[in-house]
């Protein structure tokens, strides 16, 4: 089976800009979840997609969202970027709750 | 609020011998715990986990001990080989709705001297 891919993985954007960023799950995993790693403050959630729906959301301003397509595919969103932001974004998937996430590579995003 | 804490941010061990990394959480709510290990450049590889009702979960050389009334989680890695030197992460969450909001520690770099 092919694991969680991220596109793109490496990014630079300048600050007010906005960038999208997409996974792809795991074939047949219907969750995915998006973190945040930053050598500060570690690796954070953000919000996890079942079913194209938002499930759970963690604490980060409303400059980040996502969605979830019918194919479980997720894209996250980040507008009017900061220079914190500058960080590696993860995905990751698993069939539903209860079930463990297997990450994708993860997508550098640089902020200038 | 730091609710998984790994207190060593790196551990160095020779090459044969056991590996124990720690982990402790504040959250009594978390039941479910999970091992991850991360090279740089790639994302976190799930390695094991453990439900909260059970205090021991084994595969192959990896073994997850929870002591839930100490709040404390380790993992032991017997032996330890060259290819285990990595970051290793511990995770929690809570409950069968909050299941995929995980919560990591800090991380420990652990280094396997041949």
């Amino acid at each position: 089976k092919a694991g969680v891919t991220q596109t793109p993985r490496y990014l630079i954007k300048t600050r007010g800009q906005q960038v999208t960023l997409s996974c792809s799950p795991i074939s047949g995993h219907r969750s995915v979840s998006w973190y945040q790693q930053t050598p500060g403050q570690g690796l954070q959630f953000l919000f996890e997609y079942f079913s194209e729906t938002q499930r759970n959301k963690g604490n980060f301003p409303g400059r980040f969202s996502g969605r979830q397509f019918s194919n479980s595919r997720s894209e996250m969103n980040v507008s009017t970027l900061e220079l914190g932001d500058s960080a590696l974004y993860l995905c990751a998937s698993s069939l539903s709750s209860g079930h463990s996430q297997y990450f994708g590579p993860g997508t550098r995003l640089l902020v200038l | 609020d730091q609710q998984v804490k790994q207190n060593s941010p790196s551990l160095s061990v020779q090459e044969g011998r056991i590996s124990i990394l720690n982990c402790d959480y504040t959250n009594s709510m978390f039941d479910y715990f999970l091992w991850y290990k991360k090279y740089p450049a790639e994302g976190p590889t799930f390695l094991i986990s453990i439900s909260s009702i059970k205090d021991k979960n084994e595969d192959g050389r990896f073994t997850v001990f929870l002591n839930k009334s100490a709040k404390h989680l380790s993992l032991h890695i017997v032996p330890s080989q060259p290819g285990d030197s990595a970051v290793y992460f511990c995770a929690a969450s809570a409950g069968l709705q909050g299941a995929q909001k995980l919560v990591f520690g800090q991380g420990t770099r652990l280094t396997i001297n041949p």
